[in-house]
C-alpha cells in the first residue's frame, strides 16, 4: 500500500512551457485534491475531485487544469508556466465518512524561470 | 463557510519545555478537526484528529489536543518537547467537499 505518490519530485521549467504533475493513490478514495504551498501562505487549494469524471475549482485554479478519468489518478496540468507558479505542490486523497482523513503525497517542488 | 486561524506564526521553545500551539476555527456546521505536521522538505503527516467522542484527543509523538466547542478552539499541546519536534504544524477543519487549513505555526525547539 503506497498511499499517495507524486512524480516528479523536482522540476525546473522555463516560462511558457507546459507540464503535467502526476498523482496516484491506491486507497480507493473518491476524493482527491491539489494544493500549492508558498512561504507564509499555508496550503491553498487549486482543484479537487469528488470522483471519476467530476472536478471543481478551489481557491487558486487559474493557470491549472485537471481531469479525473480513473479513481486512482488525478494529474495536474500547467498549460503555460509562469514564475508565479513556482511553488511546492501537494496532492492529497481523502477517506470520508466516519474515518474522514486527508492523506498527502510527498510533494513536487517546481521552479519556473 | 469554514475558516481556521492559527494565532502564532512562530513559536520558539527550549527542549523539554511544554508547548501549546493555538488554533481557532469558525463554522456554521459541525466539523471534524485535524492537526498535521510537516517536517522540513516533506509532505504533511496526520498528527491527530477529532471526529467525535472525547474532546481530548491523543496523537502521535506525545501530542494531544482538546476540542472546545464553546470557544471554537482546538489547541495542540505537548508537555515536554524534543529537538525532533521542530517542524511546521497545520490545523485544519473538514467541510463536505474541502479541507480548510490554517496558515501554519513553525515550532522551533532549541537545545
Amino acid at each position: 500500500n503506497a498511499g499517495v505518490t507524486q512524480t516528479p519530485k523536482f522540476q525546473v521549467l522555463k516560462t511558457g512551457q507546459s507540464m503535467t504533475l502526476q498523482c496516484a493513490q491506491d486507497m480507493n478514495h473518491e476524493y482527491m485534491s491539489w494544493y500549492r504551498q508558498d512561504p507564509g501562505m499555508g496550503l491553498r487549494l487549486i482543484h479537487y475531485s469528488v470522483g471519476a469524471g467530476i472536478t471543481d475549482q478551489g481557491e487558486v485554479p487559474n493557470g491549472y487544469n485537471v481531469s479525473r478519468s480513473t479513481t486512482e489518478d488525478f494529474p495536474l496540468r500547467l498549460l503555460s508556466a509562469a514564475p508565479s507558479q513556482t511553488s511546492v505542490y501537494f496532492c492529497a486523497s481523502r477517506s470520508q465518512g466516519s474515518t474522514d482523513t486527508q492523506y498527502f503525497g510527498p510533494g513536487t517542488r517546481l521552479t519556473v524561470l | 463557510a469554514q475558516s481556521v486561524t492559527q494565532l502564532d506564526s512562530q513559536v520558539p521553545v527550549f527542549e523539554e519545555a511544554p508547548v501549546e500551539l493555538r488554533c481557532n476555527y469558525s463554522s456554521s456546521v459541525s466539523v471534524y478537526l485535524f492537526w498535521y505536521v510537516q517536517y522540513p522538505n516533506q509532505g504533511l503527516q496526520l498528527l491527530l484528529k477529532y471526529l467525535s467522542g472525547s474532546t481530548l484527543v491523543k496523537g502521535i509523538n506525545g501530542f494531544e489536543a482538546e476540542f472546545n466547542k464553546s470557544q471554537t478552539s482546538f489547541h495542540l499541546r505537548k508537555p515536554s518537547v524534543h529537538i525532533s519536534d521542530t517542524a511546521e504544524y497545520f490545523c485544519a477543519v473538514s467541510g463536505p467537499t474541502k479541507f480548510y487549513f490554517g496558515s501554519g505555526t513553525k515550532l522551533n525547539v532549541k537545545p
